[in-house]
């Protein structure tokens, strides 16, 4: 069965940077992954697409403070130079066996 | 510019129906499949349904399946969810969103979302 893992919680300071993990059910470490945010009262915000090779297609508008990376089963968010408003949950998607998988979330809290 | 409005939520008693709308403009509707997710409260996002172009190629989350059914009018721009036989676990915030068109299908344009409260 294909799961996504992240981490329930995550926290920065202002201005740092912080790296968020989307893990690969046993087995599935090719797959290629798409990132959200989602921020409160807010539709998602589709970020960009991490293939297994690390190579990332953003979406329109986002700026390069968010990137992505791959490295076997795990799928990577970084953010650069945190804002407040980047405060909010993040989430992991892919596709298999006809349907949409998401991970559980990440809920980023900047200090 | 891509727009994506959802409509049709409400208060519903368990064992009720609803169905949900989603209106789109600013791209070529028939070129594109389109999903339903939404989001329970206190939980994550949960993919929910979705129509290929052709209108009759359609797949379901297990939660759902046999109770809700996705539809699409091409000649409104619209997508819609029958939901069927609610439960107080189907309360939540309905997300309509555009599929990329590329693997892994993922969603690149959403809606602001319509609340669905199943509720006695």
């Amino acid at each position: 069965q294909l799961v996504l893992t992240q981490s329930p919680s995550a926290s920065a300071s202002l201005g740092a940077s912080v790296k968020l993990t989307c893990t690969l059910s046993s087995g599935e470490s090719t797959y290629a992954i798409a990132w959200y945010q989602h921020l409160p009262g807010k539709g998602p915000r589709f970020l960009m697409k991490v293939n297994n090779d690390g190579r990332e297609t953003k979406g329109d508008g986002i700026p390069d403070r968010f990137s992505g990376s791959s490295s076997g089963a795990e799928r990577y968010l970084t953010i650069y130079s945190l804002q407040s408003d980047d405060e909010g949950d993040y989430y992991c998607q892919t596709w298999g066996h006809d349907t949409g998988v998401f991970g559980g979330g990440t809920k980023l809290t900047v200090v | 510019e891509v727009q994506v409005v959802e409509s049709g939520g409400g208060l519903v008693q368990p064992g009720g129906s609803l169905r949900l709308s989603c209106v789109v403009s600013g791209f070529t509707y028939r070129k594109f499949w389109m999903h339903w997710v939404r989001h329970a409260p206190g939980k994550g996002l949960e993919w929910v349904s979705r129509i290929q172009t052709d209108g009759i190629s359609t797949s379901y989350a297990d939660s759902v399946k046999g109770r809700f059914t996705i539809s699409k009018d091409s000649a409104k721009n619209t997508i819609y969810l029958q939901m069927n036989s609610l439960r107080v676990e189907d309360m939540a915030l309905y997300y309509c969103a555009r599929d990329s068109g590329t693997y892994p299908y993922y969603f690149d344009h959403w809606g602001l979302g319509t609340l669905v409260t199943v509720s006695s």
